[in-house]
């Protein structure tokens, strides 16, 4: 079935440096790809729309400055959180769709669990 | 706005006992929704979506459109079935952007 990859699955980092963290769809091609951020006990949050070639298109309430996407091929995007401080840490997780859009289901990396110290 | 609701953080049941995660929706336009299941140290997954009206596992889920709810259901819940079941709703237009409640815990005691 389709895999998506993601990388780190932990980082620990200092605040006021950046993070990148990478997206894979492993075996198919993912025009669109979406980041979600998950605090503990919580739901997952939509941060915003990656897509292949284009801008991202961020949710409401997310800094795309702080939040940076490039989704510069079909089977990779990546987030890199910017001058990263403690409130940032945080579960990320990625999702790509295998059949286009309006066809869903998802496909969800493994997340990454971003500590800011 | 669209919004998900899963009124139960945690349940427990036992073995062979049946099981109903609960899950509400708030949305004004025609919903596609899903459950999906993240079972301990693994990614999340898809479990069903309503529009394909299948049984997987064993579970099933009915959307009801007049009591805005998409009710997750198995007859008779296995210790393999404890893991993490979020509710998830997808907007009209073909959107692929998943709003999700805030999930519940199924425990399945021996």
């Amino acid at each position: 079935g389709a895999v998506v990859s993601q990388h780190p699955s932990w980082v620990i980092c200092k605040s006021g440096t950046s993070v990148k963290i990478e997206c894979r769809s492993l075996d198919f091609q993912a025009t669109t790809m979406f980041w979600y951020r998950q605090f503990p006990k919580q739901s997952l949050m939509l941060m915003a729309t990656s897509n292949e070639g284009s801008k991202a298109t961020y949710e409401q309430g997310v800094e795309k400055d702080k939040f940076l996407i490039n989704h510069a091929s079909l089977t990779l995007s990546t987030l890199t959180v910017t001058s990263a401080h403690p409130e940032d840490s945080s579960f990320y997780i990625c999702s790509a769709s295998s059949t286009g859009p309006g066809n869903s289901p998802l496909h969800f990396g493994n997340g990454t669990r971003l500590t800011v110290t | 706005a669209q919004r998900v609701t899963q009124p139960e953080k945690l349940l427990s049941v036992f073995k062979g006992a049946p099981v109903e995660l609960k899950c509400n929706y708030s949305y004004s336009g025609s919903p596609e929704l899903f459950w999906y299941v993240q079972y301990s140290r693994q990614r999340l997954q898809l479990l069903l979506r309503h529009i394909s009206r299948e049984s997987i596992k064993g579970f099933t889920a009915d959307l009801n459109k007049g009591e805005t709810s998409f009710h997750l259901k198995k007859p008779f819940a296995q210790e393999e079935d404890s893991a993490m079941y979020y509710c998830a709703l997808a907007t009209q237009g073909g959107s692929e952007k998943l709003v999700f409640g805030k999930g519940t815990k199924l425990t399945v005691n021996p």
